[in-house]
């Protein structure tokens, strides 16, 4: 069965942290995604991978950064943790095959920041 | 910016009813997806649409794409206990990446 881990299913910061959330998945894909999820606003996307070392920005980059040097792992970096970094997040990835496949997603990591 | 705007927000209803969620957006997608989230999990996959006009049947559930590629339905005949969690709709702005509607929460009650 094709999988998704995320290294944490709920984590607990103080702000100024540096926190690491960790992303693996065994399904050979090129593309990585990170998402946070909060209620009403839906899923927004923070960074993508589309190959090893390389990162592209999503919508939502400010504070964050990302880590790509396998193809199998995907880190998002938090710099400083601050209050309004509280959220599920979400790891995903999909294969790479010139049209755009489905995600697989991750189970997530509920993160709060205090 | 492309956007896709799910309705209803909040659906409950008792077991054994149907219904219908949409997905809409002012611009065209060359396919839209829908996924199913149930709490504490990540968002699985339910089907992809390609073809405008194209319907896809998954067991209860009914996916169609609007003819136009702007919109997408999910209907769901006699509704299970199961079939609660977020509904969520996700369409390609680009080559690699996917955005997603806000979702419908489904709760059905037995």
């Amino acid at each position: 069965d094709v999988k998704v881990t995320q290294s944490s299913r709920y984590l607990v910061k103080r702000t100024g942290e540096k926190v690491f959330l960790e992303c693996v998945q065994d399904m050979d894909h090129e593309n990585m995604f990170w998402y946070r999820q909060d209620p009403g606003l839906g899923l927004r996307l923070i960074y993508f991978s589309y190959d090893v070392k390389m990162k592209e920005k999503g919508d939502i980059p400010e504070g964050y950064s990302v880590s790509r040097e396998k193809k199998e792992r995907f880190s998002l970096i938090l710099e400083s943790a601050s209050t309004n970094q509280t959220s599920m997040y979400l790891c995903a990835s999909s294969l790479s095959t010139g049209r755009v496949e489905g995600y697989t997603f991750g189970s997530g990591t509920r993160l709060t920041v205090v | 910016t492309q956007l896709l705007e799910q309705s209803p927000q909040f659906l409950s209803i008792q077991e054994g009813e149907n219904l219908t969620v949409y997905c809409n957006s002012s611009s065209v997608f060359s396919s839209l997806q829908w996924y199913r989230q149930e709490p504490g999990e990540g968002p699985v996959l339910l089907v992809t649409v390609v073809t405008g006009g194209e319907v896809k049947k998954l067991k209860r559930l009914t996916f169609q794409f609007g003819d136009a590629r702007k919109d997408s339905s999910l209907h769901i005949t006699a509704a299970q206990p199961g079939d609660t969690g977020l509904y969520l709709c996700a369409g390609p702005p680009g080559t690699y990446k996917y955005i997603f509607g806000t979702g419908t929460r489904l709760k059905v009650l037995a």
